[in-house]
């Protein structure tokens, strides 16, 4: 069965530098999904994203934050200057089509840890 | 503003037992419901969703919903647990003016041998 992976499983990194997190989609999925999840709270919804653009952000997905797909499989996560509160595990999603009630498929998600 | 709820944080239950995991949802419109499991290591996996009809929903793994719009409320069952279904569920929301799902906070499910 086709699966979202993500890679690293684990990411540290310190204060203020830049991290990417990658994923790669289901191969016949056009439209990607970004949600974050801090340790004991929910999971959040940052960006989605389709044609190359943002369809939709929250309020956390600030300037510090990009994404982009670099090429025809991988779907990228861009945190600029990292904070501590930017320690999450993050998911990466996709769906086939771009309605609310569509499945999103999600991957197993990168730990971020910023020390 | 959109809310799901999930009551309970953890949940332990013996194995044979029937589960039942509770979601509200607050919500104007009809909404798209979801359950999600996360098992240890593992990515989201869809349950079982909801988008209109019959009120029942059959998943995978054996397990079913009920949507009752009355109680703003989508909860899980399952009427044998399994050590295998150790994990932790997610209820979501969608509908139709937004792409994105808002979660609720999970149940950790644990299981008793």
């Amino acid at each position: 069965e086709p699966e979202v992976t993500q890679t690293p499983s684990h990411q540290v990194t310190q204060m203020g530098q830049e991290v990417i997190l990658r994923c790669v989609p289901i191969s016949n999925h056009l439209y990607f999904y970004w949600y974050r999840q801090i340790l004991g709270q929910k999971v959040e919804f940052l960006v989605s994203f389709y044609n190359n653009e943002i369809s939709e952000k929250s309020e956390i997905f600030d300037d510090q934050f990009s994404v982009e797909r670099p090429d025809g499989s991988n779907f990228t996560l861009k945190i600029r200057s990292t904070k501590l509160e930017d320690s999450a595990m993050y998911f990466c999603a996709s769906s086939e089509r771009q309605w609310g009630g569509d499945t999103q498929y999600f991957g197993p998600g990168t730990r971020l840890t910023v020390l | 503003a959109q809310s799901v709820t999930q009551p309970d944080i953890h949940i332990t239950v013996s194995e044979g037992a029937s589960l039942e995991l509770r979601c509200n949802y607050s919500y104007g419109a009809t909404p798209y419901l979801f359950w999600y499991v996360q098992s240890p290591g593992q990515g989201l996996q869809l349950l079982l969703k909801y988008f209109s009809g019959d009120t029942l929903v059959q998943g995978i793994k054996g397990f079913e919903a009920e949507f009752k719009r009355s109680q703003s409320s989508f909860n899980l069952r399952k009427p044998s647990v399994h050590w295998s279904d150790a994990a932790e569920y997610f209820c979501a929301v969608g509908h139709s003016g937004t792409y994105k799902y808002i979660f609720g906070t999970g149940t950790r499910l644990k299981v008793l041998a």
